[in-house]
Formats: C-alpha cells, structure tokens, sequence
C-alpha cells in the first residue's frame, strides 16, 4: 500500500516559467511533510517542509502549499531554472511518538526537466 | 558545518558475504536513519537510532541490523547477502530533541553496494 504517491514520474517545464509538483497521500496521521531533490549518485537533499498546522510554506523561488481536505500538497518552483532539472521527493512523517523522528515515508519521485 | 558523511561511496561483495556501512551525522545531530534506495522500491526506511537506541525499525529482514555509537555516529550490518540487496544505502540524520521534532532529515551521499 503506497501511503505516497507521486503520479506524475516527470515533468518538462520551460525556464523561467513554473514548475508544479503534486503529491497526494492516504494516512491521516501523516502530519509533517518534506521535499527533497535528489541528483544522481548523490543523497537527497532537503528543500522545504510544511507541518500539518499551515497550508503554505515559502523559501524563495520554493513554496509548498498543503490541502489536508483533499490530503494533497504541491511544490511550486518559480522561476524554473536549468539547474533545477533533478529528482524531486515528497515525503511525509506520522505524528511522532516518543523520540521517533527519523521514519520518513517517500513517494516515488518526479523527474524534473527545465529546458533552457 | 560539515554534512552527514558515509562511508566506504561504493562497495562490490558476493552473495552470502556480508558488509558494514559507516555513517557520521552532522554535528550536534543525535538521530540516525538508515534508508535503501532501488529503482524498483523507491526509498525505504530500514531503522533510526536515538541516544544509542532502536527507536524505529522497517519492514527488512534480520539480516539488516545497525547500531548507534555514543558519540551518534552509526553504522548498519547486512549479513548473508542477496543479490536483491543491491541498492543505495542512505544515511540520515536530524537534530531530534522534542521541542523540534519538525526538523527536516539531511542525508549523506550514499553509499552503492553491488552484490554479485
């Protein structure tokens, strides 16, 4: 049982215009979210996070907006930029008990490509 | 501030040998997670440690075990290995007290083990 999807598995976008990433989970207890860009042969590496409590977060170009209703959360990159062309990740933490922080659940990825 | 930092980057063992993998947090960080990455599978949590502890562990088999040592670096053990335990093994970790439970997991580069 997949708790996090990424349905689409790449995305093309034209530099300088918006990248849309869309994510959609199905447990409720999910209440902390993260995006990670990952290249190859490299780890991930964090972007941005958004806790249950708010439904917009921004970091410069990287805003990530969360729809609890609808359990959907999206990262908007604007404006693209070639360099941006990577793996992206969300991933999505239940409400920790005790000191457990560490367990993340990841959706499969969405390749970005940002055309010159 | 230096990053999470894995070692060995790559490594080449045999079925039914078995392999240790090294991982030293970033400073100040006392929570370690461990993550296998395959094209098939995407990520998958393996187990966090804590102050030394277990706190979280995945749905791998035995033969996955780790540790936490007293200063938080962190190592994980795969005994009799498979040619299925082909992957790329991710160290994570994250500053974990309670009052920031929202802290976002950094990880390390990785390390590819190929088992042939």
């Amino acid at each position: 049982d997949q708790q996090v999807k990424q349905n689409s598995p790449s995305l093309s976008v034209q530099e300088g215009r918006i990248s849309i990433l869309n994510c959609d989970y199905t447990n409720s207890m999910f209440d902390y979210f993260l995006w990670y860009k990952k290249y190859p042969a490299e780890g991930p590496t964090f972007l941005i996070s958004i806790s249950s409590i708010k439904d917009k977060n921004e970091d410069g170009r990287f805003t990530v907006f969360l729809n609890k209703s609808a359990k959907h959360l999206s990262l908007h990159i604007v404006p693209s930029q070639p360099g941006d062309s990577a793996v992206y990740f969300c991933a999505a933490r239940p409400i920790a008990g005790g000191t457990s922080y560490g367990k993340l659940t990841f959706g499969q990825g969405t390749i970005l490509t940002v055309h010159p | 501030k230096a990053g999470v930092t894995q070692t060995p980057r790559y490594l080449i063992k045999t079925r039914g040998q078995q392999v240790t993998l090294s991982c030293s947090p970033i400073s100040g960080h006392r929570s370690v997670s461990w993550y296998q990455q395959t094209p098939g599978q995407g990520l998958q949590f393996l187990f966090e440690y804590f102050s030394e502890t277990q706190r979280n562990k995945g749905n791998f088999p035995g033969r996955f075990s780790g540790r936490q040592f007293s200063n938080s670096r962190s190592e994980m053990n795969v005994s009799t290995l498979e040619l299925g335990d082909s992957a790329l093994y991710l160290c994570a970790s994250s500053l974990a007290p309670r009052t920031l439970r929202n802290s976002p997991l950094h990880f390390g580069n990785g390390t590819r083990l190929t088992v042939t």
